[in-house]
């Protein structure tokens, strides 16, 4: 699975969109970019999935570049419930695969 | 919604002792997960479960490690003798056909 660079911390004021940038330069063609988050040691929380069209759902959207090398979680109006742990995971879209963790981005939604 | 479901929240143990953590996975999921997170670290895979058996294991889920689908409905991850290093969150997740994995909210672990 290719590795992901995502910055350590974002902080973001409350009603605000927030946006937390991945770096994924050596993404292969079969692999799929994942969002997950964990909120104060939960269990993480699935938010999308893409592979190289921009996707939207009920909590967030994803913005992959064209060349894939890199994309955008976007939270389009942040609240204090969204701060939490984001982890950008890229892996191949075979639903037996483990995912890998990384040390993700700490968001904090402020007031 | 349905959601993945793991008892208990919270075990403590002696050291040595033997611990069985359980989950409930979403049900009409095929795949089964366990991964820890010792505190202020990152999640780690232990073992991936399908079919009856283990798909894939990490070197952290040695021998002191093992997993069951003892029923159509319960995943159980035993640990034969704990260490003090074993204190940590253990979240089991499940997916199913072209879904994501779901993962319970966890079951934390003390060692004493």
């Amino acid at each position: 699975d290719a590795k992901t660079t995502q910055p350590p911390s974002m902080d973001c004021a409350e009603g605000r969109a927030a946006n937390l940038p991945c770096n994924h330069s050596t993404i292969s063609g079969n692999e799929y970019v994942y969002w997950y988050r964990q909120i104060h040691s939960q269990g993480p929380q699935y938010i999308i999935h893409g592979l190289k069209n921009n996707e939207t759902n009920e909590m967030a959207s994803l913005i992959i570049t064209e060349d894939r090398k890199s994309s955008t979680l976007i939270l389009p109006h942040a609240t204090l419930r969204d701060t939490a742990v984001y982890y950008c995971i890229v892996r191949v879209a075979n639903y037996g695969n483990k995912l890998v963790f990384g040390a993700g981005t700490i968001l904090r939604v402020k007031s | 919604e349905p959601e993945v479901t793991q008892t208990p929240s919270h075990q403590v143990t002696q050291m040595g002792q033997e611990v069985i953590l359980r989950c409930v996975p979403i049900s009409n999921h095929l795949y089964f997960y366990w991964y820890r997170q010792i505190l202020g670290q990152k999640v780690e895979f232990l073992v991936s479960f399908y079919n009856n058996e283990i798909s894939e294991k990490s070197e952290i889920f040695d021998d002191q490690f093992s997993v069951e689908r003892p029923d159509g409905s319960n995943f159980t991850l035993k640990i034969r003798s704990t260490k003090l290093e074993d204190s940590a969150m253990y979240f089991c997740a499940s997916t199913g056909t072209d879904q994501p994995q779901h993962f319970g909210d966890g079951t934390r672990l003390s060692i004493l």
